[in-house]
């Protein structure tokens, strides 16, 4: 299974923009199978993005998805205080099997 | 609107089997043309895939746990379930069922379970 490399940790103020990116091998850019999840502390994950850049009904608009060759990302735009959580990227594999990133702790400075 | 809630024993002993359940209530596993999904997560640690199921019958397993896992379907009582076998302190985990493909929703799991912690433990 392909492995996904998030950086441990990303930081912003309130109002700010950070990106968390997500870097695999050719299946992340070969198909358009990524979806981003937040979890704030003891909670379940939500999910955020799926393929790529899409999100589910009730995600704001502050949250979106991109790709550029192996490399996907999430940007979170006008940070808020309530977005503070560890965000996990995953891909839907060819084998269909599912693999997760390690994950991406974001603070709210 | 589906919901999902995962249940079992909270304590398993080392070399025995953990079984849980997710029970599906607000539409019918056996005519949902979903995937079921069990993933883990380690206290303090990230999320881990452990396998998904499909139309009841076709399974999928994440390769390092593949000759200890096993998914399936109960269509009579709306549950899918995991087993795995011969546990160890490694499997010490936060246990969620999850679905993807509700909502028109691909490739992601729209719909989680609150999880329940498993701790393997003599």
């Amino acid at each position: 299974q392909s492995a996904l490399t998030q950086p441990p940790s990303v930081s912003g103020s309130p109002g700010q923009s950070v990106t968390i990116s997500c870097t695999g091998t050719s299946d992340v850019g070969s198909y358009n199978r990524v979806s981003w999840y937040q979890q704030p502390p003891g909670t379940a994950p939500k999910l955020m993005i799926y393929e790529v850049g899409n999100r589910p009904s009730g995600v704001p608009d502050r949250f979106s998805g991109s790709k550029s060759g192996n490399t996907a990302s999430l940007t979170i735009s006008g940070l808020q205080a309530e977005d503070e959580a560890d965000y996990y990227c995953s891909l839907y594999t060819s084998s269909s099997t599912v693999v997760f990133g390690g994950g991406t702790r974001l603070t709210v400075l | 609107q589906l919901q999902l809630q995962e249940s079992g024993p909270g304590l398993v002993k080392p070399s025995e089997t953990l079984s849980l359940t997710c029970t599906v209530s607000g539409d019918s596993i056996s005519s949902s043309p979903y995937y079921w999904g069990w993933i883990r997560q380690p206290p303090g640690e990230g999320l881990e895939w452990i396998g998904t199921i499909y139309y009841r019958v076709r399974t999928y397993y994440n390769a390092s746990l593949k000759s200890r896992v096993s998914i399936s379907v109960d269509t009579s009582k709306n549950q899918f379930s995991l087993k795995l076998t011969s546990v160890t302190a490694a499997d010490t985990a936060v246990y969620y069922c999850a679905t993807m493909g509700t909502n028109g929703v691909s490739y992601g799991f729209d719909i989680w379970g609150q999880g329940t912690m498993v701790t393997v433990s003599s």
